[in-house]
């Protein structure tokens, strides 16, 4: 069992469609990360929130950490093919280890 | 800045042999941490060291090791490779620990194990 839960596992779009990602646990973070993945590469750090309830930008990508703290969404703007890839939310627990959820692989076709 | 690099790239090893894994982290940067990442488990922290200790393992067997050096350069060690070994490594270093420290991932070795 996964501390962190993402959800969908799978999203396949069409360009220029809006699509919002989870990422849910029943622990406290005092802080998360989401990353992109590209096939064979490493996963590259989009953001990092630190206050519950924060909410911040990143172009079209718009990412919220619940005001407890447990949870975030990314939500994604008139998606485009260059954001296909899988994305994964990492918590960090009050031990500052850092915990990854399974990752949610998003395909956009164009 | 140059980032995060790991050697090989590629590796194809048979069962029972050992490996040893690369991970040049970050200038600057004094954490390192490494993970195995899988289709069916996701990624798998394997563990972390700063300034040259261990400060945290997961839960992978002792067949699993790993060392950093002063230069904050790090290896890991497998030993006695089983199938179910294959899988990418990552190693990602960071400036600190501590509340939000960010991660920054290398390219990965891809190991096969046959």
């Amino acid at each position: 069992t996964q501390l962190l839960e993402q959800s969908p596992q799978f999203l396949s779009i069409q360009e220029g469609e809006n699509l919002t990602v989870y990422c849910n646990s029943s622990s406290v973070f005092s802080s998360l990360q989401w990353y992109r993945q590209e096939p064979g590469e490493g996963p590259v750090l989009l953001v990092t929130v630190v206050t519950g309830g924060e909410v911040k930008k990143l172009k079209r990508l718009t990412f919220q950490f619940g005001d407890a703290r447990k949870d975030s969404s990314l939500h994604i703007t008139a998606a485009q093919p260059g954001d296909t890839g899988l994305y994964l939310c990492a918590g960090e627990d009050y031990s500052n280890d850092m915990r990854f959820g399974a990752g949610t692989r998003l395909t956009v076709k164009p | 800045k140059a980032g995060v690099t790991q050697t090989p790239r590629y590796l194809i090893k048979t069962r029972g042999q050992q490996v040893t894994l690369s991970c040049s982290p970050i200038s600057g940067h004094r954490s390192v941490s490494w993970y195995q990442q899988t289709p069916g488990q996701g990624l798998q922290f394997l563990f972390e060291y700063f300034s040259e200790t261990q400060r945290n393992k997961g839960n992978f067997p002792g067949r699993f090791s790993g060392r950093q050096f002063s230069n904050s350069r790090s290896e890991m060690n497998v030993s006695t490779l089983e199938l179910g070994d294959s899988a990418l490594y990552l190693c990602a270093s960071s400036l600190k620990r501590g509340s939000g420290y960010e991660q920054y991932f290398g390219p990965g070795t891809r190991l096969t194990v046959t």
